[in-house]
């Protein structure tokens, strides 16, 4: 069941431009969300999380947003920089429960 | 600390053999997850500990597949009579006891790819 979906599996961008990362989840549960970066041959990194009583969380370049009734959240890099190009993962979680991940979208950022 | 750490970072094996992957989690965390990626996929949960105790099984975890944690510290995850199907990443990650509002990310290792041929 794939409860946590991210519906593009590319996005390209130029340098210096926003890159905006979609994710939707089902899961009315879920109250924590978190996105990974993840490079080759690494394990995912956490980026940044929302908790489900919040609609925004920003950290330097990165800002996630959170619409609850439509049950989706996407992530802003801004300004991209080429060493942003990675794997990027939507996760979610319910209280006391393991993390949902999304396929993944890979960004990449062009000089 | 050195993080989690996985071993082996590769491994190929013929069908039918068993393996058996190592995780080391981050010393102070008493939560250890495993996670199977595959392919265009992102990571799929299998299983986790609360320190020695396991507490939830994933349906992708057949019975060919057991993991323990006897000492609450380390982690290995075993498959036996591997198939072509279980070529996949094999992510370990650890964290703090669930809490709130605390940082819920999980710090993962850099997995073991099997191949199974």
């Amino acid at each position: 069941d794939q409860q946590v979906k991210q519906n593009s599996p590319s996005l390209s961008v130029q340098e210096g431009r926003i890159s905006i990362l979609n994710c939707d989840y089902t899961n009315s549960m879920f109250d924590y969300f978190l996105w990974y970066k993840k490079y080759p041959a690494e394990g995912p990194t956490f980026l940044i999380s929302i908790s489900s009583i919040k609609d925004k969380n920003e950290d330097g370049r990165f800002t996630v947003f959170l619409n609850k009734s439509a049950k989706h959240l996407s992530l802003h890099i801004v300004p991209s920089q080429p060493g942003d190009s990675a794997v990027y993962f939507c996760a979610a979680s319910a209280v006391g429960n393991d993390m949902r991940f999304g396929a993944g979208t890979r960004l990449t950022v062009k000089p | 600390d050195t993080g989690v750490s996985q071993d082996p970072r590769h491994k190929i094996t013929k069908r039918g053999q068993n393996v058996t992957f190592r995780c080391d989690p981050i010393s102070e965390h008493n939560r250890l997850y495993w996670y199977r990626q595959t392919l265009g996929q992102g990571p799929e949960f299998l299983t986790y500990f609360q320190n020695e105790a396991q507490l939830e099984k994933s349906r992708l975890l057949s019975d060919r597949f057991s993991a323990e944690r006897p000492k609450g510290s380390f982690s290995t995850l075993e498959i036996q009579r591997t198939e072509q199907g279980d070529s996949a990443m094999y992510l370990c990650a650890s964290s703090q006891r669930w809490g709130r509002p605390s940082n819920y990310g999980y710090t993962f290792g850099s997995g073991t790819r099997l191949t199974v041929v």
